[in-house]
């Protein structure tokens, strides 16, 4: 049992460049997150969605653009990277609020520390 | 949407005494309140979390009360340890969105 896993761990990307940030989890969540985190201001929320098939755009969604094709896995794109997207990216997973007593936990990844030039 | 303000930004303590970090709420529908601890380079992990129909909960050194009329939630730790040492951010939902607070840097000094 793997939990929340991410790739990439780390990323250089030049201006203009894309990429794609995958997060997989193994513990049969329904709802999945995409954050940043940046010094001074706590996890901010990208995207989010609560199943498969499913997005939702969250506090700083400009820039960014998810897919949830399966319930596993939840990707993060960047079309043009900006370096005001130079941050830490994490992904979190919880269960539905209908399945389990502990449904609103969140469980994270261990990040990704994207720097764009 | 809602906004979470959390304070203070730094608290040092002296090992061995106690911390509280103070968060407040806008969003009356939040309903669940959880403390995450971040140490340096690693993921955020719950400590303890509340329900809004709960005042307060206790494990071990952590407690978490919550005044709902005030829209104000604590998160106390006895007998801090320098192994407390970390960021510790405060969070609040009402359903599957999370707002979180900017962060508590403590530093518990041996």
């Amino acid at each position: 049992n793997a939990g929340v896993t991410q790739t990439p761990k780390f990323r250089v990307l030049k201006t203009g460049q894309s990429m794609t940030l995958l997060c997989a989890q193994d513990m049969n969540h329904e709802y999945m997150y995409w954050y940043r985190q940046d010094p001074g201001m706590g996890l901010r929320l990208i995207h989010y969605s609560v199943g498969e098939g499913t997005t939702a755009k969250g506090e700083v969604p400009d820039g960014y653009n998810v897919s949830r094709l399966k319930k596993q896995n939840f990707l993060l794109g960047l079309e043009s990277a900006a370096p005001s997207q130079t941050s830490v990216y994490f992904c979190a997973s919880s269960y539905s609020p209908l399945t389990s007593k502990s449904y609103n936990e969140q469980f994270f990844g261990p990040g990704t520390r994207l720097t764009v030039l | 949407g809602e906004n979470v303000e959390q304070h203070p930004s730094t608290l040092s303590v002296q090992e061995g005494d106690s911390a509280v970090i103070k968060c407040t709420y806008s969003d009356s529908a939040s309903n669940y309140f959880p403390w995450y601890k971040q140490e340096l380079g690693k993921r955020p992990q719950l400590i303890i979390d509340i329900r809004s129909n709960v005042g307060e909960k206790k494990d071990q050194r952590i407690a978490v009360t919550l005044n709902k009329t005030a829209k104000h939630f604590s998160l106390h730790i006895t007998e801090t340890q320098p192994e407390d040492s970390a960021v510790y951010f405060c969070a609040a939902t009402n359903f599957n969105k999370f707002y979180f607070g900017s962060g508590t840097k403590l530093n518990v000094k041996p």
